[in-house]
């Protein structure tokens, strides 16, 4: 089967930096997508990988190893507003969206 | 431009009702999607469509029927409710179906079945 794992819930603290870990194992790969969710609203696209290695676009990063199955999305200088879900999706043979059910960042100051 | 709408943004129903959730984008994309996200689960796709005048089954499409009558619209049906299918449905949707090509999501319509 397809699975996505992501840690459920992470904390840190505000000016800080956080990584969140997200492993696959699915039927194809196509590429792998960020989406950060805030409380009661829609998700909204962050980050996109298709090759190995690190995509950096200002405050938040996000690195893949195909060969490993592993992606991270890293995040600077923390600020209350980061407080969110982080969602890793990865795109399969079907070019379908194969979803995690997300990590909790909670922001402490 | 409103991106994805979607409405009702909450609803109540009672076992066995229907209903109909209306989805609509103003971007000119050709797919369209139907998720529900329920608590410690992924979004699960309950189905899609390529197109106008198409549609296909998701992970998830007991219990649900869909329709793309118009390009702009997609249409997501229960016909008989359960209390199963309390949950959030997201609509999305993208230009193709490319590998770049990230999904536009709609704020959602949160669902509760007594």
């Amino acid at each position: 089967g397809q699975n996505i794992d992501q840690p459920t819930e992470m904390t840190a603290t505000e000016g800080a930096i956080v990584q969140i870990n997200c492993t696959y194992q699915t039927s194809g790969f196509n590429g792998l997508f960020w989406y950060q969710q805030h409380a009661g609203e829609a998700p909204t696209f962050l980050s996109y990988n298709v090759l190995d290695g690190l995509e950096e676009k200002g405050r938040f990063s996000s690195f893949l190893s195909r060969s490993k199955g592993y992606s991270y999305l890293l995040l600077k200088e923390l600020q209350m507003k980061d407080s969110a879900s982080y969602l890793c999706a990865v795109k399969d043979s079907n070019y379908q969206l194969i979803w995690g059910a997300g990590t909790k960042l909670i922001i402490k100051p | 431009n409103a991106g994805v709408t979607q409405t009702p943004k909450f609803r109540v129903l009672k076992t066995g009702q229907s209903m109909t959730l209306l989805c609509a984008q103003d971007m000119n994309h050709e797919y369209m999607y139907w998720y529900r996200q329920d608590p410690g689960m992924g979004l699960r796709l309950i189905h899609y469509s390529v197109g106008e005048g198409t549609t296909a089954k998701g992970e998830v499409p007991d219990g649900y029927n869909v329709s793309r009558l118009k390009k702009q619209n997609f249409l997501l049906g229960l016909e008989s409710a359960a209390p199963s299918q309390t949950s959030v449905y997201f609509c999305a949707s993208t230009p193709g179906q490319g590998d770049q090509e990230t999904q536009y999501f709609g704020p959602g319509t949160r669902l509760l079945v007594l």
